[in-house]
């Protein structure tokens, strides 16, 4: 069983059209939650860490909030240049990072 | 510029011979990772480094080596390659790694190697 799911696979949006990406996980004793944003051909690039259950943090059209099962990243009113592969990773004690297997995003002007 | 730099960038082989994917990071960090990263699959951890002649086994550790012997260096080393070790491989590095909650990784640019 996959500890970290992100879903949907793939989601293709309107220039303007908001909406979210899940990721959830199944390990016990989370210490962060980081999402990354990899552009084609190139190395992921760091965007948000979360902590506790019912932080949030945002960054331009993207804020990342995060429960105890699951954690969102909205995404409001994109645009072409936000259109990118978005992966999910949390971290045990002492353990390395586990990734998601991601999500493609394609905003369409 | 803080960077983590890999190369090559793009890599064709044959099975069997024997290749080397240099990384290399200017940020003084301890912790220093490789990644495979395949169509399905997402990213799997191969080898990390604490520091300094420190390894450990990821995932994914089997065809491969690795070696620390400088606290810049992470040099990913495949002794007999195989067409199942086509890839796309990202060599990561952070200050102190998953001991410290907060920390972030800095990827380089990737390796593409095609094994056939």
């Amino acid at each position: 069983e996959d500890q970290v799911t992100q879903s949907p696979e793939a989601l293709r949006l309107q220039e303007g059209e908001s909406s979210s990406l899940n990721c959830s996980y199944t390990v016990s004793g989370l210490r962060g939650l980081f999402w990354y944003r990899q552009d084609p051909g190139k190395g992921p690039e760091f965007l948000f860490t979360l902590y506790s259950a019912g932080e949030e943090k945002e960054k331009e059209r993207l804020k990342a909030t995060l429960t105890k099962k699951e954690s969102f990243l909205h995404i409001t009113a994109p645009k072409p240049e936000d259109s990118a592969t978005y992966l999910c990773a949390v971290s045990e004690r002492n353990t390395p990072l586990v990734f998601g297997k991601g999500t493609r995003l394609s905003v369409i002007a | 510029e803080a960077q983590v730099t890999q190369n090559p960038r793009y890599l064709i082989t044959v099975t069997g011979k024997k290749l080397t994917v240099t990384c290399s990071q200017n940020m003084n960090h301890e912790y220093m990772s490789w990644y495979r990263q395949d169509p399905g699959l997402g990213l799997r951890q191969i080898y990390y480094s604490m520091n300094v002649e420190v390894t450990d086994k990821g995932d994914v550790p089997e065809g491969y080596k690795v070696s620390r012997k400088e606290k810049r260096n992470f040099p990913l080393i495949l002794e007999s390659p195989s067409p199942n070790q086509t890839s796309l491989y990202f060599c990561a590095s952070s200050p102190y790694g998953p001991t410290q909650p907060n920390e972030k990784l800095f990827f380089g640019s990737g390796t593409q190697l095609s094994v056939l």
